[in-house]
């Protein structure tokens, strides 16, 4: 069974940091892209990032790049999302999810359950 | 970066009736689209990806058509399930989601 599990969520001040990781299972983590996708309090869902099978493309969305850095460790099954200078508008569930095998960008078949970021003073 | 436009942002159907979606794109993105539920709580699912194919275990009552910019899902006979937030979302060019469209009881 797949599984995707997502830490690390936190209370943290406007300007600070915090890393999220997911503990993937289920399936050969090496194969697949990976996402973030995240989701503010009431609304929709917003694409973060995407890392290739080898860790060789990666993609953010404009208003995180500069800030957020997605990385994974195969060895581990692990995904993460360093987030740095984090503002209130940064608060949402941040989810992991599977895209497609290798390189492409494609659709997300699996999901975790979600690490909620909370930013304010 | 494409935009995916959703339509109704709600939709008041009754248990039992057909449920129309409709999700546009800001420039033709072939068939590279999927199609989401969402549940209160809860992760997103997926329901369809390369705009008609149904991913594992959904029902045959959901199904999804279109290309180039303009997409449908359509719930044949709603389910009492079935209500909750729908999100389209493009592969073409990185990604991207719609707005989502809230299907609640009539």
């Amino acid at each position: 069974e797949v599984q995707l599990v997502e830490s690390g969520g936190a209370l943290v001040q406007p300007g600070g940091s915090l890393r999220l990781s997911c503990a993937a299972s289920g399936f050969t983590f090496s194969s697949y892209s990976m996402n973030w996708v995240r989701q503010a309090p009431g609304k929709g869902l917003e694409w973060v990032s995407y890392m290739d099978s080898d860790s060789t493309t990666i993609y953010y969305t404009d208003s995180v790049k500069g800030r957020f850095t997605i990385s994974r460790d195969n060895a581990k099954n692990s995904l993460y999302l360093q987030m740095n200078s984090l503002r209130d508008v940064d608060t949402a569930v941040y989810y992991c999810a599977r895209g497609g095998l290798g390189s492409s960008t494609t659709h997300l078949d699996y999901w975790g359950q979600g690490t909620l970021v909370t930013v304010s003073s | 970066e494409i935009v995916m436009t959703q339509s109704p942002a709600t939709l008041s159907v009754s248990p039992g009736e057909r449920a129309t979606l409709s999700c546009r794109a800001s420039q033709s993105i072939h068939r590279n689209l999927a199609w989401y539920q969402q549940k209160p709580g809860q992760a997103p699912r997926l329901l369809i990806y390369g705009a008609s194919t149904r991913a594992t275990g959904i029902p045959a009552r959901f199904s999804g058509s279109g290309s180039g910019t303009e997409f449908t899902l359509t719930i044949s006979s709603l389910q009492s399930e079935d209500f909750a937030v729908y999100y389209c979302q493009q592969y073409n060019y990185w990604l991207t989601f719609g707005g989502g469209t809230k299907v609640e009881t009539k």
